[in-house]
């Protein structure tokens, strides 16, 4: 079944340590984004990438970084310089093609905890 | 004002009741229009696109209304299992950056017995 793949599910950060998140799609999806949730709030976007090797910056991409090297992937990588990580992350990709109403999927999301 | 504005709620009602949530967004060149669905603790999941000529799914109704810029989502006959919350979103649109959705803070739903 195609879909989209985000692990871990969970994941727990030391102070000053860098964690990477996956994310994974086989939709043949063109774009793809990270967003964060936190409790209660809506979704922020950090990063998107409309094209393999070439990403935007969201609206809080500080102390993120991300790569799009395959079509199929968009790792996000959570920094030291993050101060404030612990969040529910959420991928999402979509279709960019003609006839595409550009709707969303998401992954099922990782939970990252600073510990 | 913020680009897509919802009711925050909760809605609380009883089952087999309908219910009506609403939407208003800012960018009168926006052309695509859903309604998601999160559950607690889960990623959001496309409940249905919203066209011009409104549409229906089943109990689920939504209405465009580019004049107002206004996008409603009517329930009938709610389940328990309707309880989520309901995130208005919006294409932006915006030349070089027309492929970002703009996300509504959502509306809580709570069916109860």
């Amino acid at each position: 079944d195609g879909g989209i793949t985000q692990s871990p599910k969970y994941l727990f950060r030391k102070e000053g340590q860098n964690v990477t998140l996956s994310c994974e799609q086989n939709l043949n999806h063109d774009a793809m984004y990270w967003y964060r949730q936190d409790p209660g709030q809506g979704l922020r976007l950090i990063y998107y990438s409309q094209i393999v090797n070439d990403f935007q910056k969201g609206d809080i991409a500080e102390g993120y970084s991300v790569s799009r090297e395959k079509k199929e992937s968009f790792p996000l990588t959570v920094t030291s310089a993050q101060k404030n990580p612990t969040a529910f992350y959420l991928c999402a990709s979509t279709s960019l093609g003609q006839g595409s109403n550009y709707g969303y999927t998401f992954g099922s999301g990782t939970r990252l905890t600073v510990v | 004002r913020k680009e897509v504005e919802q009711d925050p709620g909760p809605f609380n009602v009883p089952e087999g009741a309908t219910v009506a949530f609403n939407c208003t967004y800012s960018n009168s060149a926006s052309q695509s229009f859903f309604w998601y669905r999160q559950d607690c603790r889960k990623e959001p999941k496309l409940l249905m696109s919203v066209y011009s000529s409104g549409n229906e799914d089943g109990r689920f109704t939504a209405q465009l209304n580019r004049a107002s810029q206004y996008i409603s989502l009517l329930i009938r006959d709610s389940k328990l299992s309707d309880s989520a919350t309901y995130l208005c979103v919006v294409n932006s649109n915006n030349a070089g950056n027309n492929r970002k959705l703009i996300w509504g803070l959502g509306t809580s739903l709570a069916v109860n017995p």
